[in-house]
């Protein structure tokens, strides 16, 4: 079982502040990394996934970085908008391995 | 085009009650997996399916819980005997699984189901 971190663990942040929140993961045997946005009432929607160290993604106002090395990726919003105002997931995994440990969240409020 | 589906959205169920959850896949999506959220807890991973077998059921919490897909495609799970703690949304995502990828595959969740067991 991968001991997946994933902080803070509730976040509010202003209308059109920028923000980032944080993913740790073991870093042996990583194979691949996802990133989920998870908005109340609806379904988990997939943002990134990310497989090589240094890699930095983009979609839209939302971009990712990972550190497959140290284990960690990074999401960040830039000039936050009430309609990103969710739960965002982190799910790494393993070489050989199809199942996603999932993190428990980083839930964001923006503030209008 | 169709997302994932599931039903039912909600059931309440009493505590000791059979009950079946039902996904349908995208189309053509050979993965299939089931987590479940309970209050409080991240998601959880309770099965995989290729096809119509499951090479990784090692998240069934217990022998009370099991699951089948059919023609590659619907798959129902089945918890026994329902308790409390079972009570959770119970979440079906599908892959366009490449074994040149794998779990590199983006997977598409389906909407839920909300059991509650009284």
């Amino acid at each position: 079982i991968l001991n997946v971190e994933q902080s803070p663990q509730s976040l509010h942040v202003q209308e059109g502040d920028s923000t980032n929140f944080t993913c740790s993961f073991p870093s042996s045997n990583f194979y691949a990394l996802h990133w989920y946005r998870w908005e109340t009432a609806k379904s988990p929607e997939a943002l990134f996934v990310m497989t090589l160290n240094g890699d930095e993604k983009k979609k839209g106002r939302i971009s990712a970085t990972l550190n497959t090395k140290e284990g960690y990726s990074y999401l960040y919003i830039k000039g936050s908008q009430p309609e990103d105002s969710a739960t965002y997931l982190c799910a790494p995994s393993n070489f050989g391995n199809e199942k996603l440990t999932f993190g428990t969240g980083t839930r964001l409020t923006i503030i209008p | 085009g169709a997302g994932v589906s599931q039903s039912p959205s909600n059931k309440v169920t009493e505590k000791g009650k059979d009950v079946e959850l039902r996904c349908d896949p995208i189309s053509g999506h050979t993965a299939l997996y089931w987590y479940r959220q309970s209050l409080g807890q991240g998601l959880e991973f309770l099965i995989y399916f290729q096809g119509n077998s499951a090479p990784d059921k090692s998240g069934l919490p217990s022998d009370r819980f099991s699951a089948e897909r059919t023609g590659g495609s619907v798959s129902t799970l089945t918890i026994q005997r329902t308790q409390q703690e079972d009570s959770a949304v119970y979440l079906c995502a599908s892959s366009p699984w490449r074994i040149s990828s794998g779990s590199r595959n983006e997977q598409f969740f389906g909407p839920g189901t909300r059991l509650t067991v009284l």
